[in-house]
């Protein structure tokens, strides 16, 4: 079966501080991948995904990043956070040839930016 | 996608059937209803989907009117574990490689 994983689960960073979040899925192959932040109270927001290694596309322009330098790991990233980067880091993967579109979320990250 | 409407929150007893709707009344005829719900602090967890004909799984069931301008989904013995905020979400099969667009959602209480 497949699993998702991300690490850390909660993270406390200073402002101006870099940031590395990592995702792993287990027991696919080719995925598409996603990064999505929730900010507190609010709603779920798509930052990038991905439909194969070193393919990336970013809906929302921001100092943070995305690679995926594996086939099955996607990595989100800044060189200097925000107090506005705060919020709950989903990734999600999707089957790429599936007909349906079924995302499976992993546990998430919590950054709090200080 | 097509745009949904559905209550900012509901409640429910438990041991009752909770019955969420979901407006979509732009919905087109290759469009999928999708549904998702969040446990506080947690990932969303897709739950079911369908096209027009009414679905049913081992979570919850979809019941989609004939118009297909609307559907609810069914949890048929609430838990105090189905707390949580369900999202209902339009997209045609095969949608695309981008991300799904979450709504606000309902917010579903589960009374004791």
């Amino acid at each position: 079966s497949q699993t998702i994983h991300q690490w850390p689960a909660t993270l406390v960073q200073p402002v101006g501080s870099p940031l590395s979040l990592e995702c792993t899925v287990e027991g696919t192959s080719n995925p598409n991948l996603y990064w999505y932040r929730q900010a507190a109270g609010r709603g779920l927001q798509l930052l990038f995904y991905s439909v194969g290694i070193g393919q990336i596309s970013s809906e929302v322009p921001q100092n943070l990043s995305a690679s995926r330098p594996q086939d099955r790991q996607f990595i989100l990233s800044s060189k200097k956070l925000l107090l506005s980067d705060s919020g709950f880091y989903l990734c999600a993967w999707m089957p790429l040839a599936g007909l349906f579109d079924t995302q499976y979320f992993g546990p998430g990250t919590r950054l709090t930016v200080l | 996608d097509a745009k949904t409407t559905q209550p900012t929150s509901m409640d429910c007893a438990e041991g009752r059937a909770a019955n969420l709707p979901c407006n979509h009344s732009t919905i087109s005829g290759n469009e999928y209803v999708y549904w998702y719900r969040q446990i506080h602090s947690q990932g969303p967890q897709y739950i079911i989907h369908g096209l027009k004909n009414n679905e049913t799984n081992e979570m919850a069931s979809l019941i989609i009117t004939e118009d297909r301008k609307s559907s609810t989904l069914i949890l048929p013995h609430a838990t105090l574990r189905d707390t949580a905020v369900y999202y209902c979400i339009v997209r045609p099969a095969g949608g695309g490689a981008d991300g799904l667009t979450f709504g606000k959602g309902t917010h579903l209480i589960i009374q004791p």
